[in-house]
């Protein structure tokens, strides 16, 4: 089956810009992650959802940050008044459940670069 | 708090060589789950496998097996008979059941085989 997709693939923009970065989840998976991914580092906790609801946004660095899933599928992840150290992978995970023992399978991530 | 070291930053071996890349974990809880991901040059990470702390039998799939000891707070990587394919990032997670969906990553040890 499709895995998870992350649209786009790369995304280059001007410091002060708004971006939107997108995801879809594995279909039937009903827990969807997104981390940041800096050089050289490991995945970084950024927010989950269980359906259309934010469970944990306790990763998101600054109200300059925000995702929703308004039907429970895909996810938006937006970035306002963007800073040159946004710039890193963002990464999207889903999950069948959002039980820790569930593995999230990730998407192929999006490259976001502020210039 | 949950944490995850990977010591090794990176390692080198020639091909057929056996190759264990160390994770150490931190945890309050009693019951978590232990991931390994690769992250392959395309940089998607991909899904290695999952250990439950309740369940410390080490597992061998194929050339790849995992040693989990509570004991220490480890869960190492083998792989025997290295190939120049395996070169990629490794990364080992930590999930708690107390705080389901958020998963912390080690910052990864990067595995270079060569021929």
């Amino acid at each position: 089956g499709a895995g998870v997709s992350q649209t786009p693939s790369n995304k280059v923009t001007e410091k002060g810009k708004y971006v939107e970065l997108r995801c879809d989840p594995i279909s039937g998976h009903t827990a969807l992650y997104w981390y940041r991914q800096s050089l050289g580092q490991g995945p970084e906790f950024l927010i989950y959802f269980q359906g259309t609801g934010a469970a944990d946004d306790s990763g998101l660095p600054n109200d300059r940050f925000f995702a929703v899933r308004p039907e429970g599928s895909v996810s938006t992840l937006k970035i306002q008044r963007t800073e040159r150290g946004d710039s890193a992978v963002y990464l999207c995970a889903s999950s069948l459940t959002s039980g820790g023992r569930d593995t999230q399978y990730f998407g192929p991530g999006t490259r976001l670069t502020v210039l | 708090a949950q944490k995850v070291t990977q010591a090794q930053t990176e390692i080198s071996v020639v091909e057929k060589e056996d190759v264990t890349l160390d994770c150490v974990y931190e945890t309050r809880d009693t019951t978590y789950y232990l991931f390994w991901y690769k992250q392959p040059p395309s940089g998607e990470l991909v899904f290695l496998i999952r250990r439950n702390s309740f369940d410390e039998q080490n597992e061998i799939s194929g050339r790849y097996s995992w040693n989990f000891q509570k004991s220490t707070s480890s869960f190492n990587f083998t792989i025997t008979a290295s190939q120049v394919v395996d070169s990629a990032v490794y990364f080992c997670a930590l999930s708690e059941n107390t705080n389901a969906g958020k998963s912390t990553f080690g910052d990864g040890t990067t595995l270079t085989v060569k021929p």
